[in-house]
């Protein structure tokens, strides 16, 4: 079936620096997609989202890029910080009567102080 | 508090055991979502509440799932005669409406021993 996959299931990074988590997703027809962040022990936390009609879209230290040609994500953690360490997951909504979050299985993020 | 409480936190059932988990979304949240996350991978959609109605349960599982959602805020999961492949951590989500954000959650880790 189609599903939501992530490239890097680990990723290890110096404090400061920049992180890039990549996502593939496989649905042409999905028109909106959600970076979220998951600690240990908690539910996931929407970072930021962006719509087909757009490649970019970036908040408060973090970028979201959208590659619809290849169907490519990617999340950009700009001056990583110990906070940031946690599994990253891509999701898409199919639209529709539920609009329903497909996940991919996710990038665990450590950051080294 | 003002988010998404889900009970019991931590479920340990004995195989072939009826259980029952909690969730009390935000208030005034009309869609409610359930989803089950296996440990290492991504939340898997479960099932769809607009208010009471269940638009969507097309991710449960098996007929030994249940979920309902009477009056349109507490809604109930239910799992009968449990199975060791039904431990993972079951995460509720809430939204004001269909497009807007979802809130999740910490999750009940229910464990079939």
């Amino acid at each position: 079936g189609e599903s939501v996959g992530l490239h890097l299931p680990t990723l290890s990074v110096q404090e400061g620096d920049n992180s890039i988590i990549n996502c593939a997703y496989s649905n042409s027809a999905s028109d909106y997609f959600i970076w979220y962040k998951q600690e240990s022990g908690k539910g996931p936390q929407f970072i930021i989202d962006i719509r087909s009609n757009m490649d970019k879209r970036q908040g408060q230290r973090v970028t979201v890029l959208l590659n619809k040609t290849v169907k490519h994500l990617s999340l950009q953690i700009a001056a990583t910080q110990p906070g940031d360490s946690a599994v990253y997951f891509c999701a898409e909504i199919l639209g529709g009567a539920t609009n329903k979050l497909i996940f991919g299985t996710g990038t665990l993020l450590a950051v080294q102080p | 508090g003002a988010g998404v409480s889900q009970s019991p936190r931590y479920k340990v059932a004995k195989r072939g055991q009826d259980v029952a988990l909690r969730c009390d979304p935000i208030s005034g949240h009309v869609s409610l979502f359930w989803y089950q996350q296996a440990l290492g991978q991504g939340p898997e959609f479960l099932t769809y509440f607009q208010n009471e109605a269940q638009l969507d349960k097309s991710g449960l599982p098996s007929d030994r799932f249940f979920a309902e959602r009477p009056e349109g805020s507490v809604s109930t999961l239910k799992i009968q005669r449990t199975q060791q492949e039904d431990s993972a951590v079951y995460l509720c989500a809430s939204s004001l409406t269909i497009s807007t954000e979802a809130f999740f959650g910490q999750g009940t880790r229910l464990t079939v021993v």
